[in-house]
């Protein structure tokens, strides 16, 4: 099974800073990583996949980037929308893609 | 507008079992996989079973392999999970999630989620 590792666990941002998150794959997952936002309470939201393309309707201050095994999310600009849990998933091995444990993003 | 609605959770015995629905309307349900990920309290998200559009191909995880069992009908655009032999570490918020034809094995897409607690 692939294993994908997050950090930080925990990132503290002010609004309108950046932010940059990683994920690191056990094995190369080529560009097969998506990008999850997930807010208390609700299902999770598309953003990224593979590894860089933005799903429809998501704003362009969210940002995704790397390749085999690192990956990174950037948001640009963060809104106060932004502060959530976000998760990256490779589905380089479907079915059974696997989910990092996740990074909260919350108010510095 | 894409609209994936589940029902069928609650409170369990251990041993016992449970049929969870999931209702898909917005889009053509017979052209897309779907799954179940389920997200235990506090914890994060864990894939639990696909299913192809036409049903020829069914995966599951390890975790549920011989106790669950996912199915789909299209004429009524539902998917099924039913779940038997439930243990306490079945305890989660299942959500149903469309799959992706662009990007085979993302989820754009996403139920609310039903609870379903395994607990005596």
């Amino acid at each position: 099974e692939i294993v994908m590792t997050q950090s930080p666990a925990t990132l503290s941002v002010s609004p309108g800073e950046r932010a940059t998150l990683s994920c690191r794959a056990s094995q190369s997952v080529s560009s097969n990583l998506a990008w999850y936002q997930q807010k208390p309470g609700q299902a999770p939201r598309l953003l990224i996949y593979g590894a860089s393309t933005r799903a429809t309707g998501i704003p362009a201050r969210f940002s995704g980037s790397g390749s085999g095994t690192e990956f990174t999310l950037t948001i640009s600009s963060l809104q106060s929308e932004d502060f959530a849990v976000y998760y990256c998933q490779q589905y380089n091995n479907w079915p059974g893609g696997t989910f990092g444990q996740g990074t909260k993003v919350e108010i510095k | 507008e894409v609209q994936l609605v589940e029902s069928g959770g609650g409170l369990v015995k251990p041993g016992g079992s449970l049929r969870l629905s999931c209702a898909a309307s917005g889009f053509t349900f017979s052209s897309y996989s779907m799954n179940w990920v389920r997200q235990a309290p506090g914890k994060g998200l864990e894939w639990v079973s696909s299913i192809s559009s036409s049903s020829s191909y069914i995966y599951y995880a390890d975790s549920v392999k011989g106790r669950f069992t996912i199915s789909r009908d299209n004429a009524k655009n539902s998917l099924y999970l039913q779940m038997n032999s439930l243990r306490a570490e079945d305890t989660a918020v299942y959500y149903c999630a469309r799959g992706s034809i662009a990007a085979a094995g993302t989820a754009p897409y996403w139920g609310q989620g039903t609870l379903v607690t395994v607990s005596s």
